[in-house]
């Protein structure tokens, strides 16, 4: 079955303490992205990587970083979390010469105390 | 403000009656999206309509392109309890790989 999974779903942590969440996908997609979803304000890209090792910043990248080692991952990287960065955190993929549809993962709901 | 911007932001119908759903943009774009989510759920890709289309069908949905007004509208006929979710315009904009979403619409149907 085509997805795109994210780890964890759910998580509560504390400020400082370095976290990551992970992405993978299983149909071969070169593009991968990460949103947070706030109330009131929508998706906002933090990330996107068109290929293994090409990564770029979207709207809000202050305090996340990304990696691309692999086609299938890309795992979004909080070095130092913030209160301000409690989200519910979407990974998406897409193939890039294909119909433009994201396939997004089922989120990541992260609390920082 | 956003690139895509969607009115109303909520929006409540019984069920059978019809539901539109706006979508506003600012810049040129290659396409327009529109997704659906459950409450707390990923996003799922409803339908796709390109710069250079009108008009686009999938089933009981229909969904119109201005590009002259940077407009855009999404309508779910025939309504059901089960398409109680939100719904988000996503703008694939010109000379960038990304999609811009707005800020969504609450669609509750009531039975």
């Amino acid at each position: 079955e085509a997805q795109v999974t994210q780890n964890p779903r759910y998580l509560i942590t504390v400020t400082g303490k370095k976290l990551t969440v992970t992405c993978s996908q299983n149909m071969n997609h070169e593009y991968m992205s990460w949103y947070r979803q706030d109330p009131g304000l929508g998706l906002r890209q933090i990330y996107y990587s068109m290929n293994v090792e090409v990564t770029d910043k979207g709207d809000v990248p202050e305090g996340y970083k990304v990696s691309r080692k692999e086609k299938r991952n890309f795992p979004l990287i909080l070095e130092s979390p913030s209160p301000n960065q409690t989200s519910l955190y979407f990974c998406a993929s897409r193939a890039l010469g294909g119909t433009g549809e994201l396939f997004f993962g089922e989120g990541s709901r992260l609390t920082v105390l | 403000s956003q690139q895509g911007e969607e009115d109303p932001q909520a929006l409540s119908i019984q069920e059978g009656e019809n539901a539109t759903m706006n979508c506003s943009y600012k810049t040129s774009i290659n396409n327009l999206q529109w997704y659906r989510q459950n409450s707390g759920r990923g996003l799922v890709h409803l339908i796709l309509i390109r710069s250079n289309e009108r008009e686009k069908h999938s089933g009981r949905l229909r969904v119109t392109l201005d590009t002259s007004k940077k407009s855009s509208s999404l309508l779910i006929t025939a309504s059901r309890a089960a398409d109680t979710a939100s719904y988000f315009c996503a703008t694939g904009i010109q000379g960038a790989q990304k999609l811009v979403f707005g800020q969504g619409t609450r669609l509750t149907i009531n039975p």
